[in-house]
This record gives C-alpha cells, structure tokens and sequence, in this order.
C-alpha cells in the first residue's frame, strides 16, 4: 500500500514567520512531488511541484525534495493570513496515479 | 484554456436511492480523468481513474462505479447509496504520464447520504 503521511497540524503560526510543512511518502519510486492548497469547502488548487533533489522557490514558496529520506517539504515565508488552509502533499506514483496525504491544517494569526 | 465542469454541488440522497454525478472537461482532448473522494478531516482518496473512453481503473473496492462514454465526460454511480458513502466528491484531469503531472479539480459535490 502506497502511502503519504502528514502531521494533521493545526499548525499555527503568527503573521510573518515562517511556516513548515512536512511529508513523507513510501513508494521510493516517486518522482513527481506536489503540494495543493485547499480552502475549506473549496477544490484543492496547486500551489508548486517538485521532482528533483533540493530547493525549489517559487515567491514565498519553497519546496524541498529528498528522495534518500523519501521525504518533502514547504516552507511559507512571511506568513499571511490569507495562507490559512490546509495543505496537501501528492505523490505521483506512477501509472497515472496520484496519492494525497491527509493534509495539514495551517492558521496564520494576524 | 481547459475548465471542468463538476456539477451538482451540493447532495443530499436517503440511503438505498441511486447517484449520478457528472465531470466534464472542455478545452483539452483525450485527458486523464479522476474521481477523488475526501471525508470530513481527511486526505483525497483516488476511487477512479481513466485514461481513454472506456477505460476505467478502480482503486476501492465498493458500492460505486464509473464510466467514461465520450472523451471529455466522466461519470460517477451508485446503484444503491450507503451512509458511509458521504463526502465531498472531486473529479480532476490531468495530461501524459509525464513528470510534473498537474491536477486540476472541479468545484466538488458535497454528498450528504442521510
């Protein structure tokens, strides 16, 4: 059973940190690696991807791959409150599929 | 540019009555399509998938099924709806097997089964 493992959270954090999100996966033959935003009540929306070992940066998003540890994350510097969500982390497994952790529920305190 | 359309919104059904839930997908050909269930406080679990017309892989084994008639349509049913089968119902696509594969949801149908 292929899986994606989250903290549920809440995570919260104040207006300007830094937010850290985490995710581990099973299936070391992962290559693609997504991180969705979902409101609640709302369609999860993509927010970056990454597939290769190290930092990606996108604005205030950074993503972090390391396959060795099967591990990935994303950080939110200068948090906002409109940040507030959860966030789901996908692995794409292959074979056209897609596996979503549960999600961790952030808040950004103004 | 490619939108989907996911439609209704919201449900409520008894228990035992049937389900139908439509995906459509404009502005692409031959796409991926899902359909992805979430419970309340839950990640997104893959119920379908299907790459062509026809063509359906199922994920979980259960009382729901789906088909693909044309390219750009996808439909999810029930003969007989449990309790258990509540949830919010998202249907995706996405393109190639390639990496950097993106998903892209509709709205969501909030299914209450009472």
């Amino acid at each position: 059973q292929k899986e994606v493992e989250q903290n549920s959270g809440p995570l919260s954090v104040p207006e300007g940190a830094i937010a850290s999100l985490n995710c581990t996966y099973s299936d070391q033959g992962s290559q693609s690696f997504f991180w969705y935003r979902q409101y609640s009540g709302k369609s999860p929306e993509l927010i970056m991807f990454i597939y290769s070992n190290g930092d990606k940066e996108d604005g205030r998003f950074t993503a972090q791959l390391n396959k060795a540890s099967q591990y990935v994350s994303l950080l939110i510097r200068d948090s906002q409150p409109s940040d507030s969500a959860t966030y789901l982390c996908a692995v794409d497994t292959g074979g056209f599929k897609t596996i979503f952790g549960a999600g961790t529920r952030l808040f950004v305190k103004a | 540019s490619q939108t989907i359309h996911q439609w209704p919104a919201t449900l409520v059904q008894p228990v035992g009555s049937p389900l139908s839930l439509e995906c459509t997908v404009e502005g692409t050909s031959n796409p991926n399509l899902y359909w992805y269930r979430q419970a309340a406080g839950r990640g997104l679990q893959l119920l379908f998938y299907s790459v062509g017309i026809g063509q359906i892989s199922s994920e979980v084994p259960q009382n729901l099924s789906a088909s693909r008639p044309q390219d750009r349509q996808f439909i999810l049913s029930s003969k007989k709806l449990l309790l258990s089968d509540s949830g919010f119902y998202l249907c995706a696509w996405s393109l190639g097997e390639a990496m950097n594969t993106e998903a892209f949801f509709g709205q969501g149908t909030r299914l209450t089964v009472v």
